[in-house]
Formats: structure tokens, C-alpha cells, sequence
């Protein structure tokens, strides 16, 4: 199957600093990518399609100014978690559709643990 | 998105055969089944998708009714491996088609 890869795996923040997340497609181009976030023993949460080339849209009630995302290449997303607080620390996990039917390949996450 | 119904929980013995059920009464004509599923700690893993016919993969194997209300996964030698939460997703096979994850089976294989 497809490869995406996330970046960094875990990080360590202090409060109030900002933590960026990369993600890529390895072996295919996505001009559509998504994030979400996981909290412990809860299932995952879609927070934001990532679109190339234009802004991301976000589900309601996820903050766009906290959780900047950039799609500045087929092959490249970046999720930026500004002004980091204890209450965002949680597992974030990207993916990218490919296939004939859009089956999406998700990443191995990173997981976000903020002091 | 079609809404999905799976049980919480299910245990199999290692060597058996899982079958996984998945209800999705509401399911539109141009909606696909996928099933995906997370280990503990990792990204989600795509497994297997489809619309009508059964398909099997080196992983598993779909079996979908006629009417397509249900579908069973089937992982056919089960492995301590497979211990995961597995997710039935209803779905249009769009690219910018979110999916949305529901609780899932948390499949515990035991030895």
C-alpha cells in the first residue's frame, strides 16, 4: 500500500510555544489531506482537511488560528499547533487518499505532550 | 455518511478465524464499505474496501449481503498481531471525502 510518513514522531513542548507536524505522501501525490486528533482511549477526530494550494477547511467547533495547516506541495502538509496548552496534547494523525477508490493511508501519528 | 453499527468488543482464539459484523442499514447506492484498523499507539491501516461483490486481499476478506445493509470482515487466521480496534466506514469513494470514525470492535486475539 501507499506510504505516508509523519514528523516528528512524539514532541515535548513547554506551554505557550508552538509545535509544527509534517506529513507526507512517500510514493504518491495528494491534493487532499486530513488531520486528526486522538485522545486517549477515544476514537479519532477529524479536525481539517488540508487542500493544496488553498486553505484548509476546518469541522466546526477546531480553532483555525490554533491549528494552522499549509498544503504547500502535492506531497507535503504541515499541521502547526501555535501557542501549544496542556489540554492539546494528544495523538495526531494525518492521512492522504490514493487508489482507484480513495482508500486512505494514514501516518504512524505523533504524539503531541505539552508541559 | 451512512451511520455504521459494530460491537464494542470481541475476543477470538489465534489460528481461528475473526469474523468481524458491521450494520449499515442506511447505506446509499454509491457508497463503499471500508474497513480499517489502529494498534495501539499507530496510525490507522487500511485493510479493505467494497461495493457490492466480495473481495479478499492478503489481509482479509469482505463479504457483503445482497441488499448491502451488512458486511463481515473476515481475517481468516487470526495472529496475536491482529489484536486492534477495527472501523467499518460507509463512504463515497471521493478523494476530498472525509471519513468519520465511529468506536469500532476492539479485537483481542488470544493465544
Amino acid at each position: 500500500g501507499a506510504v505516508v510518513s509523519q514528523h516528528p514522531s512524539w514532541v515535548i513542548c513547554k506551554s505557550g510555544t508552538s509545535v509544527k507536524i509534517e506529513c507526507r505522501s512517500l510514493d504518491f501525490q495528494a491534493t487532499t489531506m486530513f488531520w486528526y486528533r486522538q485522545f486517549p482511549k477515544q476514537s479519532l477526530m477529524l479536525m481539517a482537511t488540508s487542500n493544496e494550494g488553498s486553505k484548509a477547511t476546518y469541522e466546526q467547533g477546531v480553532e483555525k488560528d490554533k491549528f494552522l495547516i499549509n498544503h504547500a506541495s502535492l506531497t507535503l502538509s504541515t499541521l502547526t499547533v501555535t501557542s501549544a496548552h496542556p489540554e492539546d496534547s494528544s495523538f495526531y494523525i494525518c492521512s492522504a487518499p490514493t487508489g482507484l477508490h480513495n482508500e486512505q493511508f494514514f501516518g504512524p501519528g505523533t504524539r503531541l505532550t505539552v508541559l | 455518511d451512512a451511520k455504521t453499527t459494530q460491537p464494542p468488543s470481541m475476543d477470538c482464539a489465534e489460528g481461528r478465524a475473526a469474523n468481524l459484523p458491521c450494520n449499515h442499514s442506511t447505506i446509499s447506492g454509491n457508497e463503499y464499505v471500508y474497513w480499517y484498523r489502529q494498534i495501539h499507539s499507530q496510525g490507522p491501516q487500511y485493510i479493505i474496501h467494497g461495493l457490492k461483490n466480495n473481495e479478499t486481499n492478503e489481509m482479509a476478506s469482505l463479504i457483503i449481503t445482497e441488499d448491502r445493509k451488512s458486511s463481515t470482515l473476515i481475517l481468516p487466521h487470526a495472529t496475536l498481531r491482529d489484536t486492534a480496534v477495527y472501523y467499518c466506514i460507509v463512504r463515497v469513494a471521493t478523494n476530498d471525502y472525509k471519513l468519520s470514525f465511529g468506536a469500532g470492535t476492539t479485537v483481542t486475539v488470544r493465544a
